[in-house]
């Protein structure tokens, strides 16, 4: 089936830094990727829309200056958590699916990345 | 606008036993329903889905059912095994094209 792969799976870090998160269609082409955030005992919250070489598309709330969302090949996106403050701390999911960007083939979703900011 | 709604958890249950896990929705237009499953340690994997009306899907003994007059996707197993302890999440795709909308998420235990 198809395999998504999300690294890392776990990031500590300190105020202030930056934190890049990958996410990897191994066995397809990732069309359209989504990033979720997940709070605990919440749902996943969708962040933001990205299709293969073109902007991503925020949600309403989501600074986009805060989470940028690269998307430059077919099998890569990554989320970059900019100048990460505790606040920021969470499960990051992303998904990907193939297809164009009506398609309705299945997302296919990473293991996650839990962020934790001191 | 968009949302989904299924039962608060833990819902715990001895092997064997019928399990029900309700989830309804708030949709304009035609959505496809799923539910998802996420075994510990692991990604949310698909369980099933619908994508019209009275449509039903099926898979690994779990069953639900596009209820649109009832706005409804219950998700259902006639007896659970210790190894279907995880959590489950009902999600919409309003249309083509769009990301899937979660529920919040139901926790499964099952105790042998």
């Amino acid at each position: 089936g198809a395999v998504v792969s999300q690294h890392p799976s776990w990031v500590i870090c300190k105020s202030g830094t930056s934190v890049k998160i990958e996410c990897r269609s191994l066995d397809f082409q990732a069309t359209t990727m989504f990033w979720y955030r997940q709070f605990p005992k919440q749902s996943l919250m969708l962040m933001a829309t990205s299709n293969e070489g073109s902007k991503a598309t925020y949600e309403q709330g989501v600074e986009k200056d805060k989470f940028l969302i690269n998307h430059a090949s077919l099998t890569l996106s990554t989320l970059t958590v900019t100048s990460a403050h505790p606040e920021d701390s969470s499960f990051y999911i992303c998904s990907a699916r193939d297809g164009g960007q009506d398609s309705n083939q299945p997302q296919h979703f990473g293991d996650g990345t839990r962020l934790s900011i001191l | 606008g968009n949302s989904v709604t299924q039962m608060e958890g833990p819902v715990t249950l001895s092997e064997e036993a019928f399990l029900t896990i309700n989830c309804t929705y708030t949709a304009t237009g035609y959505p496809s329903l799923f539910w998802y499953v996420q075994y510990p340690g692991e990604g949310l994997q698909l369980l099933l889905k619908a994508t019209k009306a009275d449509d039903k899907g099926s898979n690994k003994g779990f069953e639900a059912t596009y209820r649109k007059e009832t706005t409804s996707f219950h998700l259902e197993k006639g007896s659970v095994q210790v190894s279907d302890s995880a959590v489950y999440f009902c999600a919409l795709r309003p249309r083509a094209g769009t990301a899937l909308i979660f529920g919040k998420g139901t926790t499964l235990s099952v105790s042998s």
